[in-house]
């Protein structure tokens, strides 16, 4: 069954500096997605970035990207130049593909300081 | 793009009532939508898979008699909680898969749960 782990339930950064939240998975295929979702204190999901499991280019969303390292089954995000407003709780998702069906890590709450 | 609605935000109900909670896709058709519950400071559980014109698909453990989810149409699914008791508070989330942006979810603003 596939699994997602984040190891770290929370992280802190200051303001301006860049933050690294790790994930790591377990999956027996080829062909996914993975996702990480920010959840702030509004609780609204809200998608920061996707990469499917072929490409091998790290995908990246202005101030955030990804380290995807398959052979290790690993999807680190990277926050640079850390906002008031990026401070919430991060969920690292992973998607068999073609079933929608989202596997959620234990989340990662982000605090950043002024 | 890619709005979801939940409606309603808040619901507080009396033990023993039932709750209806309904989910839109609002600028995509949605052939599959999703239903989770969400604990304090913890992770999304998925509940159950709603397809568009047939019977939901439940996860291990979730009773699917007391969790009635009904998905209409492309663009509305509703899960109906029958009853409700104390142990059934929770936050209610739903989702939608755009095919078009591929296998990509997009989430409802949630919906709080309170039973009396």
């Amino acid at each position: 069954a596939q699994t997602v782990t984040q190891s770290q339930p929370e992280m802190s950064v200051q303001e301006a500096e860049t933050v690294t939240l790790s994930c790591t998975y377990d999956t027996s295929e080829s062909d996914y997605y993975l996702f990480w979702y920010k959840q702030p204190p509004s609780r609204q999901m809200i998608l920061v970035i996707r990469q499917e499991a072929y490409k091998q280019q790290n995908a990246t969303e202005n101030r955030f990207s990804v380290n995807f390292q398959k052979a290790a089954k690993s999807f680190s995000l990277k926050i640079s130049d850390s906002q008031l407003g990026d401070a919430a709780m991060y969920f690292c998702a992973y998607s068999f593909y073609n079933t929608d069906k989202l596997i959620f890590g234990t989340g990662t709450r982000l605090q950043v300081f002024p | 793009g890619a709005v979801v609605s939940q409606h309603p935000s808040r619901v507080i109900c009396k033990s023993g009532t039932s709750v209806k909670i309904e989910c839109r896709s609002l600028d995509f058709q949605a052939t599959t939508m999703f239903w989770y519950r969400q604990f304090p400071k913890q992770s999304l559980m998925l509940m159950a898979t709603s397809n568009e014109g047939s019977k939901a698909t439940y996860e291990q453990g979730v009773e699917k008699d007391k969790f009635l989810i009904n998905h209409a149409s492309l663009t509305l699914s509703t899960l109906t909680v029958t009853s409700a008791h104390p142990e059934d508070s929770s936050f209610y989330i739903c989702s939608a898969a755009d095919r078009g942006i591929g296998d990509t979810q997009y989430f409802g603003p949630g919906t709080r749960l309170t039973v009396l």
